[in-house]
């Protein structure tokens, strides 16, 4: 099955911090989405982005389809912001979504 | 539109008991998705219905788990005989449409603790 790498595991940032995080993916996809989770346990939808840019006030993506990887920018972060971020695509030939084991954000005031 | 939700939000059972989850999706969507997340981990996924066919099913849904969609719109996740191995977050998700390009809807997860 496909495999779903991120990168860095793990960010600490100061509080108006820019940062980007990385999903690297092992085959061709056609959609992929990124998801905070916050500190309770609730994944909340980011972005849904098979490919190109989207942007949603402080953060953005970017999914290069062809060279299998996404980018995912936090800018100005926040307290906030801190979490677990995973991005998510779907398995080559099934209909599960395999997640990364996603980077761990923590932003200090 | 009232989002995936999930019933209950926490559950603490004795080894060996049986427990039964809830899930109703947002209305209207046709694929639901039951996933397992345990501490430090990404979400795993456990099964997947469409309408209120049981698609397909991990491995590492053990003949001790069973899940349900019996009229294509809530489901229900059981285990039974419990085991400590069991602890987790169960998350279900649901998405619209019939190809893959549907993004997930998550709900708020149970949180089962066993004893």
């Amino acid at each position: 099955g496909i495999q779903v790498e991120q990168s860095p595991p793990d960010l600490i940032l100061q509080e108006g911090a820019n940062s980007t995080l990385r999903c690297n993916f092992s085959d061709s996809v056609n959609n992929l989405q990124w998801f905070h989770q916050n500190p309770w346990g609730q994944l909340i939808n980011l972005f849904y982005i098979p490919s190109g840019t989207k942007q949603n006030g402080r953060l953005s993506a970017t999914t290069v389809a062809t060279e299998r990887y996404s980018l995912l920018y936090i800018s100005s972060s926040q307290t906030t912001d801190s979490g677990v971020y995973f991005c998510a695509v779907p398995n080559t030939g099934g209909f599960k979504t395999i997640f990364g084991a996603g980077t761990r954000l923590f932003v200090k005031a | 539109d009232t989002g995936v939700s999930q019933d209950p939000r926490h559950k603490i059972t004795k080894r060996g008991q049986n427990v039964t989850f809830r899930c109703d999706p947002i209305s209207e969507h046709n694929r639901l998705y039951w996933y397992r997340q345990t501490l430090g981990q990404g979400p795993e996924f456990l099964t997947y219905f469409q309408n209120e066919a049981q698609l397909e099913k991990s491995r590492l849904l053990s003949d001790r788990f069973s899940a349900e969609r019996p009229k294509g719109s809530f489901s229900t996740l059981e285990i039974q005989r419990t085991e400590q191995g069991d602890s987790a977050m169960y998350l279900c998700a649901s998405s619209p449409g019939q190809g893959y390009n549907s993004p997930l809807h998550f709900g708020n997860g149970t949180r089962l603790t066993v004893t």
